[in-house]
């Protein structure tokens, strides 16, 4: 069982350039998340999609995309990197009723010179 | 919106110890709260969650309790062992769309042998 699947692992970008980070789940979950985490900071939602179709702001969304291409997939770009975006991303999936855990990748580890 | 504080951000404790954790959280309305392991290079992994309607839950030598007059929650964790030395993160949350978690920042666990 692969659970969620994120591409790459690692990315160095140069500032001004832009990126689409990529993430799968195999477990029919109908709600996906991008969290951003820094040090001291903890996870910080960007987006998320309730269901597929459907996308919304996090708590941190400026700078960012997102894009529901179907319900096992659910991406994140970075139009015009800056180097206030260099963080570790994960993306996070749930079946997206009430109180159900989040399952997470191993994360995305972006670098912005 | 919910805001979570974590305590302590380091713990050392010496192995077959007991480890507690502590996190407090603003909104009233949170009714979930998972807590996740995360090991280095890795995602979060939800470790146990515990809902509003249950004041404590037990997995072998992990505890999570609850306090929802005094919104806070705590994980115990008996007979510590190496291979828990982590960083542990804590979630409040209304387990659903863009309230459905926030993170407190975390807290590193070393077990010493």
């Amino acid at each position: 069982n692969a659970g969620v699947t994120q591409t790459p692992k690692f990315q160095v970008l140069k500032t001004g350039q832009s990126m689409t980070l990529q993430c799968a789940q195999d477990m029919n979950h109908n709600s996906m998340y991008w969290y951003r985490q820094d040090p001291g900071m903890g996870l910080r939602l960007i987006y998320y999609s309730a269901s597929e179709g459907t996308t919304d702001k996090g708590e941190v969304p400026n700078g960012y995309n997102v894009s529901r291409l179907n319900k096992r997939e659910f991406s994140l770009r970075l139009e015009s990197a800056a180097p206030s975006q260099t963080s570790v991303y994960f993306c996070a999936s749930s079946e997206g009723v009430q109180n159900q855990p989040q399952h997470f990748g191993d994360g995305t580890r972006l670098s912005i010179l | 919106g919910e805001n979570v504080e974590q305590h302590p951000s380091t713990l050392s404790v010496q192995e077959g110890d007991s480890a507690v954790i502590k996190c407090t959280y603003s909104d009233s309305a949170s009714n979930y709260f998972p807590w996740y392991k995360q090991e280095l290079g890795k995602g979060p992994q939800l470790i146990i969650d515990i809902r509003s309607n249950v004041g404590e839950k037990k997995d072998q030598r992990i505890a999570v309790t609850l306090n929802k007059t005094a919104k806070h929650f705590s994980l115990h964790i008996t007979e510590t062992q190496p291979e828990d030395s982590a960083v542990y993160f804590c979630a409040a949350g209304r387990g659903w769309g863009r309230r459905a978690l926030t993170f407190g920042s975390g807290t590193r666990l070393q077990v010493q042998p």
